[in-house]
């Protein structure tokens, strides 16, 4: 059973351009998380979704930032007009609906570059 | 807020045994007890979860605290594989939702 699957890796992206970042979800997991790490800095929850459905967004920037999760396909986040202090990695996670205790499988991450 | 506290950094030699501890002194009763831990350069790993008794698995053990006020994560043989941030992390039992993070206990391993 293949993992929590983020793409790509690393990203470097100029001043001003766009990035999206992918994750798929283990297989027979419906939720997915958006979590980012700025260096030397704590992991920060941004959002929370399911198939189709924004269900918390408290954690996101109001403004360049949005993720969709399409009932077909990766979750995307994406960023629009990236700046240098949107240069972290952004963890992806997800979980299996039902389950009491709610585990959470991380994926490895994408690094953003922002020059 | 992520509502424990850990101390910022321990370390430990390989082989030897690990005793990472948390404090949740405003745990209420239906908070689960979970522990990830971050290798350098990956993403969060779970580690172990458990409410009130002591929970094994092959990672790791969870011992709770009868009062639930403080928890120890022990790792029975450190390896260097084991040097990472730790994470202790109160969860509402049957919740779903975000995880918060604290600072961690960064755990370094000696040979």
């Amino acid at each position: 059973n293949a993992g929590v699957m983020q793409n790509p890796r690393h990203l470097v992206r100029r001043r001003g351009q766009e990035a999206r970042l992918r994750c798929s979800p283990m297989k027979g997991h419906s939720h997915v998380y958006w979590y980012r790490q700025l260096p030397e800095e704590g992991l920060k929850f941004m959002v929370y979704l399911q198939k189709e459905n924004i269900i918390d967004e408290s954690g996101m920037p109001k403004e360049r930032f949005s993720a969709e999760f399409p009932k077909e396909g990766p979750s995307i986040l994406r960023i629009q007009q990236v700046v240098r202090g949107d240069s972290a990695a952004y963890f992806c996670a997800s979980s299996r609906p039902g389950t009491r205790e709610e585990t959470q499988y991380f994926g490895p991450g994408t690094r953003l570059l922002v020059l | 807020d992520a509502k424990t506290t850990q101390p910022n950094s321990m370390e430990s030699n390989e082989e030897e045994p690990v005793h990472l501890p948390c404090n949740h002194s405003t745990i209420s009763g239906t908070d689960y007890i979970h522990w990830y831990r971050q290798l350098p350069s990956q993403g969060p790993e779970y580690v172990i979860h458990g409410l009130t008794s002591n929970v094994n698995n092959r990672m790791a053990s969870l011992a709770i605290a009868e009062d639930r006020k403080s928890s120890t994560l022990i790792l029975h043989r450190a390896t260097l594989r084991d040097a990472a941030v730790y994470y202790c992390i109160r969860r509402y039992g049957g919740s779903q939702g975000n995880l918060i993070f604290g600072k961690g206990t960064k755990l370094s391993v000696k040979p």
